[in-house]
């Protein structure tokens, strides 16, 4: 069966510090990969997915970036951190139709 | 705008009771709907879909949604609430055969059981 891992759990960063958020998939090969935020009290918002190694589409602009390296890789990175960047960062795999969620990261900027 | 409500943000309900979460869509004329459940600081679960046919549709614990196209909606209900079912509900939607790369959510409802 697939299994979708988020490291870390958690993460406490400054203001201007980097950011790398890591996503990776088992079981399954050439999935559709996504990453989403969730702000406190609102929904998900789709911030990045990938059809394929190399291939990012960026859904809204902001100061995050994505890549994805090898197949079942993703991750979500930033040069430097805003406030607004905290939230709950969920990874998911899917195919057609199909969308699968990862344990999340609770990332707080200070 | 295309767009997915769930319209209650809140909702308390004792347990044993029946419940309803509400949730509409302005997207295309075929859509995929979807129900997932959030416990608090974890990933979503997915709790049930639709994607044709018979538009009553059974998911896992004991939930089912119906899909009524003339009302745009797809309401999750099931019969008798238990405690463990407090959590956060979101509807989600693909707008179609040439989109199913991307699924678009509600706001969310926060289910909260009172003993």
């Amino acid at each position: 069966s697939q299994t979708i891992h988020q490291w870390p759990a958690t993460l406490v960063q400054p203001v201007g510090s980097p950011l790398s958020l890591e996503c990776t998939v088992e079981g399954t090969s050439n999935p559709n990969l996504y990453w989403y935020r969730q702000a406190a009290g609102r929904g998900l918002q789709l911030l990045f997915y990938s059809v394929g190694i190399g291939q990012i589409s960026s859904e809204v602009p902001q100061n995050l970036s994505a890549s994805r390296p090898q197949d079942r890789q993703f991750i979500l990175s930033s040069k430097k951190l805003l406030l607004s960047d905290s939230g709950f960062y969920l990874c998911a795999w899917g195919a057609i139709y199909e969308q699968y969620f990862g344990p999340g990261t609770r990332l707080t900027v200070t | 705008a295309q767009s997915v409500t769930q319209p209650d943000i809140h909702i308390t309900v004792s347990e044993g009771a029946s419940l309803e979460l509400r949730c509409n869509y302005s997207y295309g004329a075929t859509p995929y709907l979807f129900w997932y459940v959030q416990s608090p600081g974890q990933g979503l679960q997915l709790l049930l879909k639709y994607f044709s046919g018979d538009t009553l549709v059974q998911g896992i614990k004991g939930f089912e949604a119906e899909f009524k196209r003339s009302q745009s909606s797809f309401n999750l209900r099931k019969p008798s609430v238990h405690w463990s079912d407090a959590a956060e509900y979101f509807c989600a939607v693909v707008p179609g055969e040439y989109n199913f790369n991307k699924f678009y959510f509600g706001s969310g409802t926060k289910l909260n059981v009172k003993p």
